[in-house]
């Protein structure tokens, strides 16, 4: 089973601040990764996947890169409805399986 | 517009049963995978299992032999038959859908997902 490890646990920022979050899987994934918001009492909404490749609807503020094991998703410039948990995820197809870091929460400073 | 809303959820014994459903709307229903994913504040987000529209099924480890997932494509509905629970099943458990783009999509890369549905384990 491939881990997926996130840091840090908690990131405490200002609005309008550029934030870089880390995610690290136990091997390499290639660029099957994918980042989630999830804000609370909501489902997790789909941001970034491909490591690279941004959802439909999603800001430009919101980037994402690396490739085998070690991922990062960048804001560039926080707004007040970004501070919310971020996960990490790497997907396959055959067999489907995924494993889900442990988030990052991001709060106001 | 894509709406997946879950029921069934709620508290129950443990090595007990219950049956989650999810009802969908807002797209072609026999023609995609869906899934189930889990959430508990301990272990976070947890792949469950996913169904192809024609019933290709694959479950997580930590579900196969007690849970059965299923479908009814003409009730646009999606069911999780949960046996033999445990307090390790206590989460909210959602319904979601593939991601879709012009390469084509990842069963366990999820799109839309629906609110969610509690499952609580516990004597």
């Amino acid at each position: 089973e491939i881990v997926m490890t996130q840091s840090p646990a908690t990131l405490s920022v200002s609005p309008g601040e550029r934030v870089t979050l880390s995610c690290r899987a136990s091997q390499s994934v290639s660029n099957y990764l994918a980042w989630y918001q999830q804000k609370p009492g909501q489902a997790p909404r789909l941001l970034i996947y491909g490591a690279s490749t941004k959802a439909i609807g999603i800001p430009a503020r919101f980037s994402g890169t690396g490739s085998g094991t070690e991922f990062t998703l960048t804001i560039s410039s926080l707004q007040s409805e970004d501070f919310a948990v971020y996960y990490c995820q790497h997907y396959n197809n055959w067999p489907p399986k995924c494993s889900f870091g442990q988030g990052t929460k991001l709060e106001i400073k | 517009e894509v709406q997946l809303v879950e029921s069934g959820g709620g508290l129950v014994m443990p090595g007990g049963s219950l049956r989650l459903s999810c009802a969908a709307s807002g797209f072609t229903f026999s023609s995609y995978y869906l899934s189930w994913v889990r959430q508990t504040p301990g272990k976070g987000l947890e792949w469950v299992s996913s169904i192809s529209g024609s019933s290709y099924i694959y479950y997580a480890d930590s579900v196969k032999g007690r849970f059965t997932i299923s479908r009814d494509n003409a009730k646009n509905s999606l069911f999780l038959q949960m046996n033999s629970l445990g307090a390790e099943d206590t989460a909210v458990y959602y319904c979601a859908t593939p991601y879709y783009d012009s390469s084509g999509y990842f069963v366990t890369l999820f799109d839309h997902w629906g609110p969610g549905t509690v499952v609580t384990v516990s004597s």
